[in-house]
């Protein structure tokens, strides 16, 4: 099993469509949560961390759930600019950080 | 932008040739890593620095070196190429500690024929 678990995809929407992506990790004792962003053929980049108590960023909303050990990605009315690859990314430890495989989003118009 | 810069940024090499990627940073960060993204695998780690001098394996280190002689210097070095180290190569910063953004390199697109 893959310490960090991703849907690869893809996921085609509808602009303006509600989208969700969940990421399950296996190591209970995971400290810290992310989700970065990655164009095609561009470096990854950090969309958002994500807190114990879950946080929103516009129409961005990441959540963690410990006891199930898994979060969420929650991207409302979304954009054509929203397709992209989503990285889950787990930290272990002091750098000891796991990145899923992504989830490819693809906004239709 | 940014300050970590990869070189080159595209390569073509032959089986069995030394290659060497550069990363270069500007931002003073202690630690730097070496990942490489192949297709259904995402990202995985290499090799990794957390000082001048300081480096350690990562999960698929075998067939790779890499040295840091300077903060801002990070080398990876591919001994003898081969073509299953045909990948996309990117180099990332962080400041020590946990909960830290990682802020990665444009990456270098390797191809060994």
């Amino acid at each position: 099993r893959k310490e960090v678990e991703q849907d690869p995809g893809p996921f085609n929407v509808p602009e303006g469509a509600t989208v969700a992506f969940n990421c399950t990790y296996s190591n209970s004792a995971s400290q810290s949560f992310f989700w970065y962003r990655q164009d095609c053929r561009k470096e990854p980049k950090l969309l958002m961390s994500v807190y114990s108590s879950g946080n929103e960023d516009g129409r961005f909303t990441a959540q963690l759930n410990r006891a199930s050990q898994y979060i969420s990605l929650l991207i409302r009315d979304s954009k054509l600019s929203d397709s992209a690859t989503y990285l889950c990314v787990v930290n272990v430890g002091a750098s000891k950080i796991i990145f899923g495989s992504g989830t490819r989003l693809s906004i239709r118009p | 932008d940014a300050g970590i810069t990869q070189s080159p940024r595209h390569k073509v090499t032959e089986t069995g040739t030394p290659v060497t990627l550069r990363c270069h940073q500007t931002e003073n960060h202690r630690y730097m890593y070496w990942y490489r993204q192949d297709p259904g695998h995402g990202l995985r780690l290499i090799h990794y620095s957390y000082g001048v001098k300081d480096t350690d394996k990562g999960e698929v280190s075998d067939g790779y070196s890499v040295s840091r002689s300077k903060t801002e210097d990070f080398l990876l070095t591919l001994e003898s190429a081969t073509s299953s180290q045909t990948s996309v190569y990117f180099c990332a910063i962080s400041p020590p500690g946990t909960g830290k953004e990682y802020t990665f390199g444009s990456g270098t697109r390797l191809t060994v024929v």
